[in-house]
C-alpha cells in the first residue's frame, strides 16, 4: 500500500529565503508526481506534474525533482514572497490510484 | 475559460437529509474524481468515473451516491447514511484516468446542523 508522507508539517520563513519541501512515497512503482497549492477554504492548484521517465520539472520560481528510486520528490521555492504562504501537497499516481501526503503548510513572513 | 465549476460553495443540512453537490466541467475530461478532505488528513477518494455512464467506488463510499449522464457532469449525493458528512468536498478532473495533469474545484463546504 503506497503511503506518502510529507515533512515538515509547517514551516516559516522570511521573504527573500530559498526554501525546500519534501514529499517521499513508499512505492516507486508510480506513474506521476504532482504538486499542489491549497489556499485556506479554496481547492488545490496544480503546479509541476512530474512523469515517472522525468527528473524535474521547473515553473518560474519553483522546481520539482523526482528520484523514484530513493522514493522522494523535492520542491523548491526560490526568492519566496508573502504571497507563496499557502498549503503544498504532493500526490503520487500509482497503477491503481491516486495517494495525496498530508501537506506542509507554509509561512513566508515580510 | 476551461475549468471546473462547483456549487454551492457553501451549504449547511439538517440531520437527515439528503444533499447534492455539483461539479460541471468544460474540459472536455473524460476522468472525473469526488474527494473528501478533513482536518489533518490527505485527501479521499470518494468515487470516480472515467467514462459516461459509469463510476467506481473509491476509498470512503459508504453514505454517498454519484451519477455520470453527462461527460460534462458528475454531482455528489451525500445521504443521511453518511455518518459523518461534514467536510469540505473536492471534484476534480483529468483527461483520463492514466498519467494525466489533476485539475481541481473549488469545493464545497458542507456542515451538518
Amino acid at each position: 500500500k503506497q503511503e506518502v508522507t510529507q515533512i515538515p508539517a509547517a514551516l516559516s520563513v522570511p521573504e527573500g529565503e530559498n526554501l525546500v519541501l519534501n514529499c517521499s512515497f513508499t512505492d516507486s512503482a508510480i506513474y506521476n508526481l504532482q504538486w499542489f497549492r491549497q489556499d485556506p477554504g479554496k481547492g488545490l492548484t496544480s503546479l509541476l506534474l512530474i512523469q515517472s521517465s522525468q527528473r524535474e520539472q521547473t515553473s518560474g520560481r519553483l522546481n520539482a525533482s523526482l528520484d523514484k528510486s530513493s522514493g522522494r520528490s523535492t520542491l523548491y521555492i526560490a526568492a519566496s514572497q508573502p504571497g507563496d504562504s499557502a498549503t503544498y501537497l504532493c500526490a503520487v499516481k500509482g497503477f491503481q490510484k491516486l495517494v495525496f501526503g498530508t501537506g506542509t503548510r507554509l509561512l513566508v513572513s515580510p | 475559460d476551461g475549468g471546473i465549476t462547483q456549487s454551492p460553495k457553501y451549504l449547511f443540512r439538517k440531520e437527515g437529509q439528503n444533499v447534492t453537490l455539483s461539479c460541471e466541467q468544460n474540459l472536455n475530461h473524460d476522468a472525473m474524481y469526488w474527494y473528501r478532505q478533513d482536518p489533518g488528513q490527505g485527501l479521499r477518494l470518494i468515487y470516480y468515473s472515467q467514462i459516461v455512464n459509469d463510476f467506481q467506488k473509491g476509498d470512503i463510499a459508504e453514505g454517498y451516491s454519484v451519477s455520470r449522464e453527462k461527460k460534462e457532469s458528475f454531482p455528489l449525493t451525500v445521504t443521511s447514511a453518511q455518518k459523518n458528512p461534514t467536510a469540505f468536498y473536492l471534484c476534480a478532473s483529468s483527461i483520463d484516468q492514466g498519467a494525466g495533469e489533476l485539475f481541481f474545484g473549488e469545493g464545497s463546504r458542507l456542515t451538518v446542523l
